[in-house]
């Protein structure tokens, strides 16, 4: 069966370090994979798009990179700060389809 | 995202209830959607919309209906409210680029749904 997978349990991390999440996918094969914010109560925000012929992205302190043979995408935050704490959400695209597929999130925390 | 309204924020309505949830965007974009997030299952879709005139099922429609009313407007209507469509309900935009694949999706704030 088809299945997106992020950690379930938060991240806990100091202020300052590298925080790193995880996204695994299984039996698609997506054209694009997308990384979201999702901060208490709101919706989810964009940040960071990756294509399937893409190794790696780079946006400020964000970096993505995408593994197609590993089927997995790496979200990386460096110096992380507290206002980075949120919920963050990969999403995959197919060329097929017009749909994005969204993982469950990961919770990062970041502590003072 | 201001651009994408919804309403109300909260609901709370009881079971056999019909209620409308709905969208209102100012990015001038196409296509729009309806997501329902619970915990631990993440956003799912119940329907999609890439034009007025184009209304689609996304994987779980049953017990949902949606109008576009305009470009600017998608709402989405539970006929009979059950227990289980207790939810947080967002509303996206989208607007394809060039290539027709690349697209960000835009969310509203989300609608708190409880159904009693």
């Amino acid at each position: 069966s088809q299945k997106i997978e992020q950690n379930s349990e938060a991240l806990n991390i100091q202020e300052g370090k590298t925080a790193t999440l995880t996204c695994n996918y299984t039996n698609y094969s997506p054209a694009y994979l997308q990384w979201y914010r999702q901060d208490p109560g709101r919706g989810p925000v964009f940040l960071l798009l990756i294509r399937e012929n893409e190794k790696e992205k780079r946006k400020e302190r964000l970096k993505v990179t995408f593994d197609t043979t590993l089927k997995q995408s790496l979200f990386h935050i460096t110096a992380s700060q507290p206002a980075d704490s949120a919920t963050y959400l990969c999403a995959l695209r197919m060329d097929s389809s017009y749909k994005l597929i969204f993982g469950s999130g990961t919770r990062l925390l970041v502590r003072p | 995202d201001a651009d994408v309204t919804q309403t109300p924020r909260n609901r709370i309505t009881k079971t056999g209830k019909r209620i409308m949830l709905e969208c209102s965007q100012t990015k001038g974009h196409d296509r729009m959607y309806w997501y329902r997030q619970d915990p631990g299952l993440g956003l799912r879709l119940i329907y999609y919309s890439f034009d007025v005139k184009d209304i689609n099922k996304g994987e779980i429609s049953d017990g949902y209906s949606v109008s576009r009313q305009a470009q600017a407007k998608f709402s989405l209507s539970l006929e009979s409210a059950i227990p289980n469509q207790t939810a947080l309900y967002f509303c996206a935009t989208s607007d394809p680029s060039g290539s027709g694949i690349q697209e960000t999706q835009y969310f509203g704030p989300g609608t708190r749904l409880l159904v009693l």
